[in-house]
């Protein structure tokens, strides 16, 4: 089982909806979690994350977790086609982080 | 503030030759990572420095790579001898105190 799950999509969306981004993780003495956007041809770059049970909003982007799930996801409301990219799941377990292979999303115009 | 910094950015090599790839991390940042990014994949760790001290390094394939952080600043990763599964991008990361990490621009390695 892998430590990181997520929906390889693609997802697509059309300009101004809301997109949802989904990551399950195998590992419950994880203890903190990332999302990372990755344009084509680019590095990572960190969106935001979450410790805590519950939401966490940062402008256009809430991050969801769900502890007893194992649960995290990412929500981008009033999705633009910039945003067009590949949604990166990270999981801090110990001293490792675990990523997950991501998540291509189109928003379409 | 200076991001991570890598180079070269891009490096084409035959199989069973030897590459370096270097970074050099944001400044005050104590804790570097290594990943390799392969087409279509998440960033897979190879190795972590925390300082001038590896703190893990179960999923470097010794028998061919090799990393170092000598002064707790710069650090390089070598591929000795290469093969074609090497092909990849190679990603440096450093991370503060709120867990952040921040990555550099990469090494696109191929190997014909």
């Amino acid at each position: 089982q892998k430590e990181v799950e997520q929906n390889s999509g693609p997802l697509s969306v059309p300009e101004g909806a809301i997109a949802s981004l989904n990551c399950t993780y195998s590992d419950r003495g994880s203890q903190s979690f990332f999302w990372y956007r990755q344009y084509s041809g680019k590095s990572p770059e960190l969106i935001m994350f979450i410790y805590s049970n519950g939401d966490k909003e940062d402008g256009r982007f809430t991050a969801q977790l769900n502890k007893a799930s194992q649960y995290v996801s990412l929500l981008i409301r009033d999705s633009q086609p910039s945003d067009s990219a590949t949604y990166l799941c990270a999981v801090k377990t110990g001293n490792q982080f675990y990523f997950g292979t991501g998540t291509s999303l189109t928003v379409i115009p | 503030e200076a991001g991570v910094a890598q180079s070269p950015r891009y490096k084409i090599i035959e199989k069973r030759q030897s590459v370096a790839f270097w970074c050099n991390p944001i400044s005050g940042h104590a804790t570097l990572y290594w990943y390799q990014q392969i087409l279509g994949q998440g960033p897979k760790l190879l190795i972590q420095f925390q300082n001038n001290g590896v703190v893990d390094d179960s999923q470097l394939p010794k028998d061919r790579f090799s990393a170092e952080r000598l002064k707790g600043v710069d650090s390089t990763l070598k591929i000795q001898p290469a093969k074609l599964e090497d092909s990849a991008v190679y990603l440096c990361a450093s991370r503060n105190a709120y867990n952040e990490q921040f990555f550099g621009p990469g090494t696109r390695l191929t190997v014909l």
